[in-house]
């Protein structure tokens, strides 16, 4: 168990909905990633949050937004879906100044 | 740029027997690597990193990986290979500038027959 938590743990629905995935880090790590994880892409950094302001953008939708709130919970909102957001979403958070992320369990998502 | 290049997409060994898992790197500056271990349904665990100190990385499970700097690689083994560790396994390097942001190879899934 890495201490990183992420619900739900799967995710099923239409498209053009929109969805929200939350993620918890381990406590004390102030950096919280996303990344996505499909067939065809790979694994994919998505954005990052540190201490509740954005760091860093990488592969991230329009559709897509992020936000890491004052008790360092982030949420990952998607909007719009299409079938091709079908994906594994994982967060991953790290302690300011340290390289080494840890992973939580992921969300699976599944656009019908 | 930084960048990995996994050398291959499936590796089968026998159970007992040596693996061997092929990554290079691609980086302007020292870089940052890094093993992790997809197991199915689940997330992804840090078997070991490399940061500059020792180029040989003894991980768990019985991992380790040796960097080399003259062949930018950093290869995974295992001298003995357990049927747990069928997976897949990806090689990362560290943007390690303002982000650390994560840069995935395309992993190596490894099967172990009995």
């Amino acid at each position: 168990d890495s201490g990183v938590t992420q619900t739900p743990k799967h995710l099923i629905t239409a498209t053009g909905q929109r969805v929200t995935l939350r993620c918890s880090p381990r406590s004390g790590d102030l950096s919280v990633y996303w990344y996505q994880q499909s067939l065809d892409q790979g694994l994919q950094f998505l954005i990052q949050y540190y201490n509740g302001e954005e760091r860093a953008k990488g592969n991230i939708l329009e559709r897509f937004s992020a936000q890491q709130f004052p008790d360092l919970h982030s949420e990952l909102n998607l909007s719009s879906l299409e079938l091709g957001d079908s994906a594994l979403y994982f967060c991953a958070s790290s302690v300011k100044g340290v390289e080494t992320q840890y992973f939580g369990p992921g969300t699976r998502l599944l656009v019908l | 740029a930084q960048s990995v290049t996994q050398l291959d997409s499936h590796v089968s060994v026998s159970e007992g027997t040596p693996v061997l898992l092929r990554c290079n790197y691609s980086s302007s500056y020292s870089p940052s690597l890094f093993w992790y271990v997809q197991h199915p349904n689940k997330g992804l665990q840090l078997l070991l990193k490399y940061t500059s100190a020792a180029t040989l990385v003894k991980g768990i499970n019985g991992f380790e990986a040796e960097f080399k700097k003259s062949e930018t690689s950093f290869h995974l083994t295992k001298p003995s290979a357990h049927m747990s560790d069928a997976a897949e396994y990806f090689c990362v390097v560290s943007d390690s500038g303002r982000t650390y942001k994560y840069i995935f190879g395309t992993g190596t899934r490894l099967k172990v027959l009995a």
